[in-house]
């Protein structure tokens, strides 16, 4: 199937800093989406994304559509300990299949 | 309160012993659909339906079954699970095929 490969594996921050991560493919997708999975729960869609080159903001969080439509990044600014969890990017693929990146482990020391 | 709901939410069994993870949303999506997470692997994708009798294989269905009789459920049959299907399980869902999901709190299976 469609590779995500997503950056970094793991994080290790503390509150207050910024953090970006990333998502890249070797093939072109219509959507990328970002979520965000706490601890002993269900992934939440944070960001979906839908146009080549959109940059779409949720309060700290801030993610772009690749321009070449093989990546999508999510930053999140300022840092505080509830952001912890591991995120995921995601891509609708064939318009029906959905494929997730590896996710992105955050923890925010306090 | 909108939601898909999984159960069982915890189980340990043994190899062969057929088992049913099921799954129910309430917010009258079209599209249902199964994943299993693994360490380092993120979410793939094991079956997925975009209406009442339709369901499709996703990235790896070996060794499971799904069936979708009616609009709201959409349950995950093991007919003779193994040991490589120890995971955890999440259920889907959405309107048509946008990608934006709403997950189930996750059924964690051992299978002995």
């Amino acid at each position: 199937g469609q590779q995500l490969n997503q950056s970094p594996q793991s994080m290790f921050i503390q509150e207050g800093e910024d953090v970006s991560m990333n998502c890249t493919s070797s093939s072109i997708f219509n959507t990328w989406l970002w979520y965000k999975q706490d601890p002993g729960e269900g992934p939440v869609l944070l960001i979906a994304l839908y146009k080549a080159g959109e940059l779409t903001s949720n309060g700290r969080l801030t993610a772009q559509f690749g321009i070449t439509r093989k990546d999508s990044f999510l930053n999140i600014s300022a840092s505080i300990p509830s952001d912890v969890g591991i995120y995921f990017c995601a891509v609708s693929y064939n318009n029906n299949d959905m494929r997730f990146g590896a996710g992105t482990r955050l923890t925010v020391k306090p | 309160e909108a939601q898909v709901t999984q159960n069982p939410r915890y189980l340990i069994t043994v190899t062969g012993k057929k088992l049913t993870v099921t799954c129910s949303q309430n917010m009258n999506h079209e599209y249902m659909s199964w994943y299993r997470q693994d360490p380092g692997l993120g979410l793939r994708q094991i079956y997925y339906s975009m209406n009442v009798e339709v369901t499709d294989k996703g990235d790896v269905p070996e060794g499971y079954k799904v069936s979708r009789k009616e609009k709201r459920n959409f349950p995950l049959i093991l007919e003779s699970p193994s040991p490589n299907q120890t995971s955890l399980y999440f259920c889907a869902s959405s309107w048509g095929n946008t990608g934006e999901l709403f997950f189930g709190e996750g059924s964690r299976l051992t299978v002995l």
